[in-house]
């Protein structure tokens, strides 16, 4: 079974511009999440998206938003870039569902340089 | 979700077990204790997680104190390819995706 995929790899932005990238989960998997890690803040949580409504978010401003397609593939857009989105996005799927905890599987990451 | 606590670093000769530690002294009832890694610059590994009983699978053993306010994670026999940084995560309710990631520990394995 193929794992989750993130395309671009790697991506170099200008400051004010804005971003949008992808995540395919793997097959079967409802539930996409996705996380920001930078050197200073670690991994931090950004939201999760389940049957193709956001079901958590985490602190972000309302720069970074989402969307999760019928297909369970998701994107996420960061819009008028600053220096500080600099970082490794990464995506994670889960089977998701409210009738246990599982196991998420994260992708390789897009890492993002704003300049 | 409950936090947890992790040395920040560990070593560990290749070829013996390796022991990293976790407390998570606020953790509730319903709450469970997962372990991932991440090899640097690549997106985290799932290992392993639990509720309450010890649990083994192919990459490592989980063994959750009967109060469940500790953990540890071992891998039995370290390779070189075992370096990586180890978090543990405590996660809550069913239907919440979200990790709540900490500074983990970052375990090196000596040749």
């Amino acid at each position: 079974k193929a794992g989750v995929t993130q395309t671009p790899r790697y991506l170099i932005k200008t400051r004010g511009q804005q971003v949008t990238l992808s995540c395919s989960p793997i097959s079967g998997h409802r539930s996409v999440s996705w996380y920001q890690q930078t050197p200073g803040q670690g991994l931090q949580f950004l939201f999760e998206y389940f049957s193709e409504t956001q079901r958590n978010k985490g602190n972000f401003p309302g720069r970074f938003s989402g969307r999760q397609f019928s297909n369970s593939r998701s994107e996420m857009n960061v819009s008028t870039l600053e220096l500080g989105d600099s970082a490794l996005y990464l995506c994670a799927s889960s089977l998701g569902g409210n009738r246990g905890t599982y196991e998420q599987y994260f992708g390789p990451g897009t890492r993002l340089t704003v300049t | 979700d409950a936090k947890t606590t992790q040395p920040t670093s560990m070593d560990c000769a290749e070829g013996r077990a390796a022991n990293l530690p976790c407390n998570h002294s606020t953790i509730s009832g319903n709450e469970y204790v997962y372990w991932y890694r991440q090899i640097h610059s690549q997106g985290p590994q799932y290992i392993i997680h639990g509720l309450k009983n010890n649990e083994t699978n192919e990459m490592a053993s989980l063994i959750i104190t009967e109060d469940r306010k500790s953990s540890t994670l071992i891998l039995p026999h370290a390779t070189l390819r075992d370096t990586a940084v180890y978090y543990c995560i405590v996660r809550g309710n069913f239907g919440n995706e979200k990790l709540t990631f900490g500074t983990g520990t970052r375990l090196t394995i000596i040749p």
